[in-house]
């Protein structure tokens, strides 16, 4: 089983709508959980962190649930701008560098 | 501040040549990572420096090297390049403490192709 999990998409989401994508991990021992947001050809840049009690950023909700290993994100009235590849990365203890673990990433696409 | 530049951008290159890919960050993180990034396969790390001086093997090692002989560059080498290494490389850096998570900046990327 991979360690972080992702349903790669793509979304097609119309504009203004909610959505939301989940991801799952394998490594109870896991620490630190985050999203990051890659745009078609661009790196990667942070989005959010992931809390225990859960988090909000405007128009972003990110969620950790422990006990079934996986972490959300939600969006709502979603922009055009939105569009993007949205990567899971979860903090494994005893990893390599500082224990970062990618998914593969969401495609997310909304449309007009 | 230019935070985290790579070069080249992009580069074509025949199999079986060398070649250095050059990262440089001007945020004085004392971590710093290579990655490749394949269509299916997401983000992989190839090698990693937790500080100045030290280097470490990530995910996807083999037929690349680093060096960190200071704070700011980190290069990354393919000294015989094969058409599998053909991707995108993105270095990355972090102000990188003991038990603790911070945030890593990623450079705009190289993307190799190798014939």
């Amino acid at each position: 089983r991979k360690e972080v999990e992702q349903d790669p998409g793509p979304f097609n989401v119309p504009e203004g709508a909610t959505v939301a994508f989940n991801c799952t991990y394998s490594n109870s021992a896991s620490q630190s959980f985050f999203w990051y947001r890659q745009d078609c050809r661009k790196e990667p840049k942070l989005l959010m962190s992931v809390y225990s009690s859960g988090n909000e950023d405007g128009r972003f909700t990110a969620q950790l649930n422990r006990a079934s290993q996986y972490i959300s994100l939600l969006i709502r009235d979603s922009k055009l701008s939105d569009s993007a590849t949205y990567l899971c990365v979860v903090m494994i203890p005893g990893g390599g560098a500082d224990g970062l673990t990618f998914g593969k990433g969401t495609h997310l696409i909304i449309q007009p | 501040t230019a935070g985290i530049t790579q070069a080249p951008t992009s580069q074509i290159l025949a199999a079986g040549r060398s070649m250095t890919l050059r990262c440089t960050q001007d945020m004085r993180h004392n971590a710093m990572y290579w990655y490749r990034q394949d269509l299916g396969l997401g983000l992989r790390l190839i090698h990693y420096s937790n500080t100045a001086g030290t280097t470490g093997k990530g995910e996807v090692p083999d037929g690349y090297s680093v060096s960190r002989a200071n704070t700011d560059d980190f290069p990354l080498t393919l000294a015989s390049a094969v058409p599998s290494q053909t991707s995108v490389y993105f270095c990355a850096s972090s102000d990188h403490g003991t038990g603790t998570y911070n945030e890593q900046f990623f450079g705009p990327g190289t993307r190799l192709t190798v014939l």
